[in-house]
């Protein structure tokens, strides 16, 4: 498997603009995470969807954040308008298991995004 | 309030010596905790974890010890290798299944 794939690695855009940033998980995995790591706030969990389904969003910070997942095997974490502050390192990371399985998380490389 | 906390944000240990990262937790109901490695561009990889059901777990280099009744963990590395450089993010399995993490602390190993 080719591990968890997200697109595009790096996104520059100016302020106001939408972003969208996507995500494929490791097949057969039910478990999809979107986080963001700043180096002010380090590594925080925006979401999670559970069989496509969003489970929590507490951590998304604005309505300004959307978060979709349509089928098993893509996602999307949409910004619109974006703001300099959202500027980070946005990952996505998916696992098999439930509550109770410890079952490891898978990260994506991040897509580093630069909001001007 | 940070509910797992990893204290040093850096830490820089010789070649061929032991690394040693520590990590501090507030909820006694955590019962597993992880630890992530991860390299500059790429994302946290799973490094080794640890049930509370025990107070150690070893893997090659790598030894995680749990003391429950101080919230406290730390991840041994044995010897250290320059490849070991990375930022560590220790994690702690909450309510609904979400990692709480840790800041993270950045291993330098000195060659």
């Amino acid at each position: 498997d080719a591990g968890v794939i997200q697109s595009p690695r790096h996104e520059v855009t100016e302020m106001g603009q939408e972003v969208t940033l996507r995500c494929k998980p490791i097949s057969g995995h039910d478990y999809l995470f979107w986080y963001r790591q700043t180096m002010m706030r380090g590594l925080e969990l925006l979401i999670y969807f559970n069989n496509n389904v969003p489970i929590d969003d507490s951590g998304m910070p604005e309505d300004r954040f959307s978060a979709k997942m349509p089928n098993a095997s893509f996602s999307t974490l949409k910004i619109q308008p974006s703001e300099p502050r959202d500027s980070a390192v946005y990952f996505c990371a998916s696992s098999i298991g439930g509550k109770g399985l410890q079952e490891t998380q898978y990260f994506g490389p991040g897509t580093r995004l630069l909001v001007l | 309030d940070q509910q797992v906390k990893q204290n040093s944000p850096s830490l820089s240990v010789q070649e061929g010596r032991i690394s040693i990262l520590n990590c501090d937790y507030t909820n006694s109901m955590f019962d597993y905790f992880l630890w992530y490695k991860k390299y500059p561009a790429e994302g946290p990889t799973f490094l080794i974890s640890i049930s509370s059901i025990k107070d150690k777990n070893e893997d090659g280099r790598f030894t995680v010890f749990l003391n429950k009744s101080a919230k406290h963990l730390s991840l041994h590395i044995v010897p250290s290798q320059p490849g070991d450089s990375a930022v560590y993010f220790c994690a702690a399995i909450g309510s609904n299944y979400q990692l709480i993490w840790g800041a993270g602390t950045k291993l330098i190993i000195k060659p």
